[in-house]
């Protein structure tokens, strides 16, 4: 069974702080790890997809990075603001083709 | 570019009524996937087509869940009939290819009563 796991489930901080996730995937038959950030009420958004062990992605204040071999993605947010509270999701990819499989989430809640 | 379109966005039903979900997947994806999020858990793939095909269904509860892809473009999902569990958010998404980045709808929150 292939489980993703992420860490913590729900994190609440204030405006400004810098914050980070944890998703952990199973390291073999690696072949994607995806980062969605979905607000209430509207669509999953992707952020980012990583493919290559030591993989960094940007976008803004946002970035990620990938540990193929240990199996684990890292996703930062420099100076939170409000706007950033979403849920986080992460999705492992295990084969080409093969489905998304998807960890539970942190919920990120930014207080002004 | 129209982005991925699920109706209805909510919806409300008693136990052992039927309901069906709508996705109009991007133009030119070929890849639709259905997925459902239980509260507290991450989404869970119910259905793959590749055009009009189903090519991963192993997820699918086929005793009351089906669904459909005519012509390769817009799918319906249907629970017939429903049960207090099947209360989820459904989504439906698409990718060009499978394996490429998917796009999400934005969900049908679905509560049996």
């Amino acid at each position: 069974i292939l489980n993703v796991e992420q860490s913590p489930q729900s994190l609440h901080v204030q405006e400004g702080d810098s914050t980070n996730f944890t998703c952990s995937f199973p390291s073999s038959n690696f072949y994607a790890l995806h980062w969605y950030r979905w607000e209430t009420a509207k669509s999953p958004e992707a952020l980012f997809v990583m493919t290559l062990n030591g993989d960094e992605k940007k976008k803004g204040r946002i970035s990620a990075t990938l540990n193929t071999k240990e199996g684990y993605s890292y996703l930062y947010i420099k100076g939170s603001q409000p706007e950033d509270s979403a849920t986080y999701l992460c999705a492992f990819i295990y084969n080409q083709g093969g489905k998304l499989i998807f960890g539970q989430g942190t919920e990120l809640s930014v207080k002004p | 570019e129209a982005g991925v379109v699920q109706s209805p966005r909510y919806k409300i039903i008693e136990k052992k009524q039927p309901v069906a979900f709508w996705c109009n997947p991007i133009s030119g994806h070929n890849t639709l996937y259905w997925y459902r999020q239980n509260l507290g858990q991450g989404p869970e793939l119910l259905i793959r087509y590749e055009n009009e095909e189903a090519v991963d269904d192993s997820q699918l509860p086929k005793d009351r869940f089906s669904a459909e892809r005519l012509k390769g473009v817009d799918s319906t999902l249907k629970i017939q009939p429903a049960e207090l569990g099947d209360s989820a958010v459904y989504l439906c998404a698409s990718s060009i290819l499978s394996g490429r980045f998917q796009f999400f709808g934005p969900g049908t929150r679905l509560t049996v009563l």
